[in-house]
């Protein structure tokens, strides 16, 4: 009940396209799903977060929509470049859980140029 | 504002060793959290401190633990290190409970 599952694991799109991921969980506990990059030899930084009063939240090319009732949320990256090409996890918490994190498992992006 | 300073960046330990890793969070945060990153079981919460508090335990052994100062500097020791235990250790701080969490740039430990 606290897995938050990731798909793709992995997912190529081409310079200027819109990347997808997308992310599924089963605790409705859960009210805070934010979204992480991480580059190689770095930690994760974070990206955009929701929670579940809003379907949408759009910052710059990154877009979270939220669908409560699927217990789905997905990432879309909008006219995605190289330098998007990342480790992309999402995650959620819960109130009760202070600050803990559940992760999903990570999508490896590449944008080719 | 200077951002979550973890040290050291790199660490090459023994079997049976003990370590101990230190994680200085964002000024003025509160909570701290530690999590461990491999490759097979990707990003794993371990605790989370809070006013030197420990308020949330992950799955873990007991030879992980930490502790957190007055400063909300924190440091995790490993003890009897183990080869599974070689990853990327992770430390987030937190302005307070429930809110956005900022990672570091983490500890790479490995154990020979």
């Amino acid at each position: 009940q606290q897995q938050v599952k990731q798909s793709p694991q992995s997912l190529i799109v081409q310079k200027g396209g819109i990347s997808i991921i997308n992310c599924a969980y089963e605790n409705t506990a859960f009210d805070y799903f934010p979204w992480y990059q991480q580059f190689p030899g770095k930690g994760p930084a974070l990206l955009i977060a929701i929670r579940p009063d809003v379907s949408e939240k759009k910052e710059g090319r990154f877009t979270i929509s939220f669908n409560k009732s699927a217990k789905q949320f997905s990432l879309h990256i909008m006219d995605s470049q190289p330098g998007d090409s990342a480790t992309y996890f999402c995650a959620a918490s819960i109130e009760t859980s202070g600050s803990r994190l559940t992760f999903g498992e990570g999508t490896q992006l590449t944008v080719n140029p | 504002k200077a951002g979550v300073t973890q040290t050291p960046r790199y660490l090459i330990k023994t079997r049976g060793q003990q370590v101990t890793l230190s994680c200085s969070p964002i000024s003025g945060h509160r909570s701290v959290s530690w999590y461990q990153q491999t490759p097979g079981q990707g990003l794993q919460f371990l605790f989370e401190y809070f006013s030197e508090t420990q308020r949330n335990k992950g799955n873990f052994p007991g030879r992980f633990s930490g502790r957190q100062f007055s400063n909300s500097r924190s440091e995790m020791n490993v003890s009897t290190l183990e080869l599974g235990d070689s990853a990327l250790y992770l430390c987030a701080s937190s302005p307070g409970a429930h809110t956005e969490a900022f990672f570091g740039q983490g500890t790479r430990l490995t154990v020979v």
